[in-house]
């Protein structure tokens, strides 16, 4: 079956960077494109960008754009999220989700991955 | 990139039927058929409930249903059941293959 695993729970101070991974299996990694979503506590999703694990193109939010890299290693089946200049507001838990591929829906998430940026 | 505008809460009572709308632009909603709909219960990942308006995912119940006029999408759940309490977003595909969720309702189940 489809999974998508991140990985675990990261504290990081005002101005560091983090990076979060997402292993796909249960599918063929590079047939799906990977979209990165968040969600502040208590707050809504932001859709943050997608990577499509055929070519490598990204397309990132024009909020993000500059502070955000996407990145996949299709030998490892895994994809990755890198989000620099980390500010209070990036506290939110991560998600990484899979482009339906017909269309363009979300359609298996990860379990998700809670960055805390705290000085 | 503004977000897609959605009721802050919505409540019925089991068996009856209840609509949240998402209201967007002719960038977005307005513009495409890529509306999407996810469930979120408290603390877990969203589940995908309908996608390019109107289809559902296999697994997902008919009692959950979507539409579009215009700018704004509709999703639909009849005989409401108590396991249908949670939040739920839109989403759309938008202008630069980009994307944007909308803000979130919350559906009580009374």
């Amino acid at each position: 079956q489809v999974q998508l695993v991140q990985s675990g729970a990261e504290v990081k101070k005002p101005g560091a960077s983090v990076k979060v991974s997402c292993k796909a299996s249960g599918y063929t990694f590079n047939r799906y494109s990977i979209h990165w979503v968040r969600q502040a506590p208590g707050q809504r999703l932001e859709w943050m960008g997608w990577i499509s694990t055929a070519n490598g193109n990204t397309r990132y939010s024009q909020k993000l754009q500059g502070r955000v890299t996407i990145t996949r290693d299709t030998s490892a089946s895994t994809a990755y999220m890198e989000l620099s200049s980390l500010k209070s507001e990036d506290t939110a838990v991560y998600y990484c989700a899979r482009d339906g591929g017909s269309s363009w829906e979300f359609d298996y998430w990860g379990q998700g991955t809670l960055v805390t940026v705290s000085s | 990139q503004s977000a897609l505008t959605q009721p802050a809460s919505v409540s019925g009572s089991p068996g009856q039927s209840i609509t949240i709308s998402c209201t967007g632009t002719s960038s977005d909603v307005g513009g495409y058929n890529y509306v999407s709909w996810y469930q979120q219960h408290p603390g877990k990942a969203p589940k995908l409930m309908i996608y390019d308006v109107s289809k559902r995912p296999s697994g997902v119940s008919n009692r959950f249903s979507g539409s579009k006029s215009g700018n704004t999408a509709s999703l639909t759940i009849s005989g409401l059941q108590a396991e249908d309490e949670a939040d739920y977003y839109c989403s759309s595909y938008s202008s630069s293959s980009t994307f944007v969720f909308g803000t979130g309702t919350k559906v009580t189940v009374l």
